[in-house]
């Protein structure tokens, strides 16, 4: 059983729908970040969370430390937000900043 | 905000030569620097960690003779995968950390060997 778990592995949306994507982890962290790739590859680092939730635009993620769980949740989706949503984890076992992946979630928001 | 570049954006090269892949970080000074590599349909693997001046640290099973990595200054690491053959073809993605807090990823490098 992977440390992270992500679900579902393929999302497709029409435009303007309400999107979750979920995430489990297994271990105790001290943080937890949410990534966004595009199909070229590039990465581009979404949110950082220890607690409670934040807001950015039109994404939010949340995250509950006693379930080990964490959301994000994409409202009104747009298909420029299709791309694969990493969830990683900094375990508290490790030192320095070292992240441990889930497998991505691939969003595809149709027009 | 943090930038962090990589050069090349794309290499092909033939079987048996060298790649050199440069990780930039272009308005920050990075402690620590990590080399990922990432195959079609699949997560990011961690090849390496690497801090300024140091030895880099590699994950049970990349070959360190193979992927060598260099983090001479607080701005610029560098894997150059020797020797490359065709099942070294992946996309190679470096991160870069200032506190213990955050990750700043490259753009990637898609190398491809004939």
């Amino acid at each position: 059983k992977n440390e992270v778990e992500q679900s579902p592995q393929n999302l497709t949306a029409q435009e303007g729908e309400f999107i979750t994507i979920n995430c489990s982890y297994s271990v105790g962290i001290s943080a937890l970040h949410w990534l966004q790739q595009h199909p070229g590859g590039g990465i581009v680092s979404l949110f950082m969370l220890s607690s409670g939730k934040k807001k950015h635009g039109r994404l939010i993620a949340t995250i509950n430390i006693q379930e080990k769980h964490s959301s994000l949740h994409i409202t009104a989706s747009h298909p420029r937000d299709s791309a694969v949503y990493i969830c990683a984890v900094r375990s508290e076992r490790t030192s320095g900043s070292r992240l441990t992946f889930g497998e991505g979630t691939q969003l595809t928001v149709n027009p | 905000g943090a930038v962090v570049s990589q050069h090349p954006s794309w290499v092909i090269c033939k079987s048996g030569t060298s790649v050199k892949i440069e990780c930039r970080s272009l308005d920050f000074q990075a402690t620590t620097m990590f080399w990922y590599r990432q195959f079609p349909k699949q997560s990011l693997m961690l090849m390496a960690t690497s801090n300024e001046g140091s030895k880099a640290t590699y994950e049970q099973g990349v070959e360190k003779d193979k992927f060598l990595i260099n983090h001479a200054s607080l701005t610029l690491s560098t894997l150059t995968v020797t020797s490359a053959h065709p099942e070294d073809s992946s996309f190679y993605i470096c991160s870069a950390s200032k506190t213990q807090e955050t990750q700043y990823f490259g753009p990637g490098t898609r190398l491809l060997v004939l």
